[in-house]
C-alpha cells in the first residue's frame, strides 16, 4: 500500500462545475496535509494546507480532512479551464517526513 | 512569494560530463530538498538537508551528490552524466517549523543527457 494514494485521473469536469479530488493516506499519525497544483512542465505550487479535521476554505478552494477515515479532499468550485492541472496531495507523517501522492490530473472542459 | 532559484533551466549535455545544478533561496530556510520527476510521474525525493553541513539521501537512490556549505545554496552534482539521468530536477525549501512544513519549489532544471 502506498503511503499517499490518489486516483491518477484524468478527472474531467465541465466549466463552472465542482471538481472533487480525493487522497487517502496510510499513516494514522499524520499531522499536516497539503495540496499542490502543478501545471504541465512547471513546478508544484502550494495552494492549500490543512491540519485539523473539518473544512478549510480559501476562495474557490475547500480542503476537507477526516483523520478517522484517513482521507483528505480538495473541492474546486466554479471550475475554470485555468484550473486544468495535476493536483498533488502531500502528507507529513509521524516521522515529520513529507510524502507526495502521484497526483490527479484535472481537465476542465468548455 | 517564494524566492528560490534554479539554474540552468534547461541543460543538454553529453554522456560522461560532470554537471552541477544550482539552487539558491533567499528566504533563510533551513530545510532544502532535491526531487526528481519524469513527465507525468510522481515526485521522488533524492536528497535533503536540514541545515549547513547536513545532507541526507532521499527515498530514491541517486548517483548524484549534494553539498550545503551555506544556508542559501544547495547544489546537486553528477560526476558522470548518463542518459538514464535525463529527467526534471526540482529544488525546494521550507522553514523548519515541525510538521507544518510548506515547500516552495524552484522552476526546475530539465536535464537531457545524450
Amino acid at each position: 500500500q502506498k503511503e499517499v494514494e490518489q486516483n491518477s485521473g484524468p478527472l474531467s469536469v465541465p466549466e463552472g462545475a465542482i471538481a472533487s479530488l480525493n487522497c487517502t493516506y496510510s499513516d494514522r499519525g499524520s499531522q499536516s496535509f497539503f495540496w499542490y497544483r502543478q501545471y504541465s512542465g512547471k513546478s508544484p505550487e502550494l495552494i492549500m494546507s490543512i491540519y485539523s479535521n473539518g473544512d478549510k476554505e480559501d476562495g474557490r478552494f475547500t480542503a476537507q480532512l477526516n483523520k478517522a477515515s484517513q482521507y483528505v479532499s480538495l473541492l474546486i468550485r466554479d471550475s475554470q479551464p485555468s484550473d486544468s492541472a495535476t493536483y498533488l496531495c502531500a502528507v507529513t507523517g509521524t516521522a515529520s517526513k513529507l510524502t507526495f501522492g502521484t497526483g490527479t490530473r484535472l481537465q476542465v472542459t468548455l | 512569494e517564494a524566492d528560490i532559484y534554479q539554474t540552468p533551466r534547461y541543460l543538454v549535455i553529453g554522456t560522461g560530463k560532470k554537471i552541477t545544478l544550482e539552487c539558491s533561496q533567499t528566504m533563510g530556510h533551513d530545510k532544502m530538498y532535491w526531487y526528481q520527476q519524469d513527465p507525468g510521474m510522481e515526485l521522488h525525493l533524492i536528497h535533503y538537508s536540514y541545515g549547513v553541513n547536513s545532507t541526507e539521501k532521499g527515498d530514491l537512490s541517486s548517483e548524484s551528490t549534494v553539498s550545503r556549505i551555506r544556508t542559501e545554496h544547495f547544489p546537486l552534482t553528477l560526476e558522470s552524466a548518463r542518459p538514464s539521468h535525463t529527467s526534471q530536477y526540482l529544488c525546494a525549501s521550507s522553514e523548519s517549523r515541525g510538521a507544518n512544513e510548506k515547500l516552495f519549489f524552484g522552476s526546475g532544471t530539465q536535464l537531457s543527457v545524450l
